[in-house]
C-alpha cells in the first residue's frame, strides 16, 4: 500500500480481555516500530523489529505485551488481561531497513478498555 | 519512558509570523526527525537531520542539528492557519535503533 496501515482504528475493550492490533508496512520495508501514545504525550518506544526478529523490546512495559512479525511484512501487536492503563494510542511504523532512516507512522488505533 | 525536553510547550502565534521551538536531550544523538500530529492522526514526517550543523528546509520549515548533537531546532516562516497541530521531535543515539520522542509543542495559529 501507500503508506503504513492499522486495524481497527479504534478498538472498545472489557478489562481483563485479549486484544490484537495488526500493522501492515509500507511494502518493502524491512523495519517496524511499535510505540504508544498516551493523551498529551509523545509516542513511548515498544518493539523494533528487522524482518521477522524483534530487534529490541526493551520499551515492552510487562509481559502481557507481545509483538510478532512472522513472515517479516505485518506485525501483530498482542495484548493479554487488559487493563484501564493499556488506554492510548497504539501507532506502527515502518522505515525502509535499519540504515535508513526516515520512519513513517500509520494512523494508529485507539485503544479503550473500559 | 524516555522523552525529550522540548518548548516551548504551547504557543498562540498570529496568521503571518514566523516560529520557532527546540528540543533537547541529555544524550548524543546522530540523527533528529521533526513529526507534525493532528488530532486522531499519526504523526506525519517533515525533516530529518542526519549530520551535526546540518540545515535542511522543507517549504516554509526549516530544521537544524545542533553542533553539540544534543538538540535540534526547528522554524516554521510565516505560518498558516494549516500549520496548527503538535509538533515532535524524534532522536536517535548512534548504536540503537529506536526514536526518543520529545514532549511535543502544541501550535495555535490566530487568523
Amino acid at each position: 500500500g501507500a503508506g503504513v496501515s492499522q486495524t481497527p482504528s479504534n478498538k472498545v475493550t472489557e478489562k481483563g480481555k485479549y486484544v490484537e492490533l495488526r500493522c501492515d508496512p509500507i511494502s518493502g520495508h524491512t523495519a517496524l516500530y511499535w510505540y504508544r501514545q498516551s493523551l498529551g504525550q509523545g509516542p513511548e518506544f515498544l518493539i523494533y523489529f528487522q524482518g521477522t526478529g524483534a530487534a529490541d523490546d526493551s520499551g515492552l512495559p510487562n509481559d502481557r505485551f507481545f509483538a510478532v512479525r512472522p513472515e517479516g511484512s505485518v506485525s501483530t501487536l498482542k495484548i493479554q488481561r487488559t487493563e484501564r492503563g493499556d488506554s492510548a494510542m497504539y501507532l506502527c511504523a515502518s522505515s525502509l531497513n535499519a540504515v535508513d532512516t526516515e520512519a513513517f507512522f500509520g494512523q494508529g488505533t485507539r485503544l479503550t478498555v473500559v | 519512558g524516555q522523552q525529550l525536553n522540548q518548548s516551548p510547550q504551547s504557543m498562540f502565534i498570529q496568521e503571518g509570523e514566523d516560529v520557532s521551538m527546540n528540543c533537547t536531550s541529555s544524550s548524543i544523538f546522530n540523527t533528529w526527525l521533526w513529526y507534525k500530529q493532528d488530532p486522531g492522526e499519526g504523526p506525519v514526517l517533515l525533516i530529518a537531520l542526519y549530520k551535526a550543523g546540518e540545515l535542511t528546509s522543507n517549504g516554509r520549515l526549516t530544521a537544524q542539528f545542533g553542533i553539540t548533537r544534543k538538540d535540534s531546532f526547528l522554524n516554521i516562516s510565516a505560518s498558516i492557519p494549516s500549520d496548527v497541530g503538535i509538533y515532535f521531535c524524534a532522536g536517535r543515539e548512534s548504536g540503537t535503533y529506536k526514536y526518543i520522542f520529545g514532549t511535543g509543542t502544541r501550535l495555535k495559529v490566530l487568523a
